[in-house]
């Protein structure tokens, strides 16, 4: 059972807009910035959005992050086949002083 | 360009030790913060420790007490010692520089297998 929630699948057709869910509490989202990653089959998972809405040099402008309280999410627009991969969320909890994930959401490109 | 490579993984028996090293390079390993995530076959992404550039050190609950997160800082290179192994913790473990307190650049990883 994962500290912050995803839903464990989304899906979406070539060039549609997909988002993507993350539920956590006040000692952790609510509280501090959110972390996306995202992890194609057989890689390491590379940074997607730092500090809840920022993306790292490099990072199409396709994806977006933004962030409401105790929930984040994650905006893919102009979907495309090669962002078909397992994308998850992350952020400190104050109250565990540990780093928390959420179990991540595998994206499909019907 | 920051680059990570772990190594060290392998197989080891449950009770057993085994210390992992993440080689940094194109940047300072003791002035960032630091982290170890690791990922079970087939499941998700779970953090196990921290390190920042003060010293201080963080452990998930899961490998308190068995986990020690270290640096050298000569060596531009990260560790951490892994005592009293336990069959759930068969990961894939990688090293990663963090952005704030979270991982940002992360290294390949390295297979750590518990198993009799």
């Amino acid at each position: 059972q994962s500290v912050l929630t995803q839903p464990p699948s989304a899906s979406g057709t070539p060039g549609q807009r997909v988002t993507i869910s993350c539920s956590g509490s006040s000692s952790n989202i609510g509280s501090n910035y959110v972390y996306w990653y995202q992890q194609l089959p057989g890689t390491a998972p590379e940074l997607l959005i730092y500090r809840s809405n920022q993306r790292p040099s490099g990072v199409p402008d396709r994806f977006s992050g933004s962030k409401s309280g105790t929930s984040a999410s994650l905006a893919i627009s102009g979907l495309r086949s090669d962002d078909e991969a397992h994308y998850y969320c992350a952020a400190w909890d104050d109250s565990l002083s540990a780093v928390v994930f959420g179990g991540g959401t595998k994206l499909t490109v019907l | 360009e920051v680059q990570l490579v772990e190594s060290g993984g392998g197989l080891i028996q449950p009770g057993g030790s085994l210390r992992l090293s993440c080689a940094a390079s194109g940047f300072t390993v003791s002035i960032n913060y630091m982290s170890w995530v690791r990922q079970a076959p087939g499941k998700g992404l779970e953090w196990v420790s921290a390190l920042y550039s003060g010293g201080t050190t963080y452990y998930a609950d899961s490998v308190k007490g068995r986990f020690t997160i270290s640096r050298d800082d000569p060596k531009n290179t990260l560790y951490l010692q892994m005592n009293s192994l336990r069959v759930e913790d068969t990961a894939v473990y990688y090293c990663a520089r963090d952005s704030g307190r979270a991982p940002h650049y992360w290294g390949q990883g390295t297979l750590v297998t518990v198993s009799s």
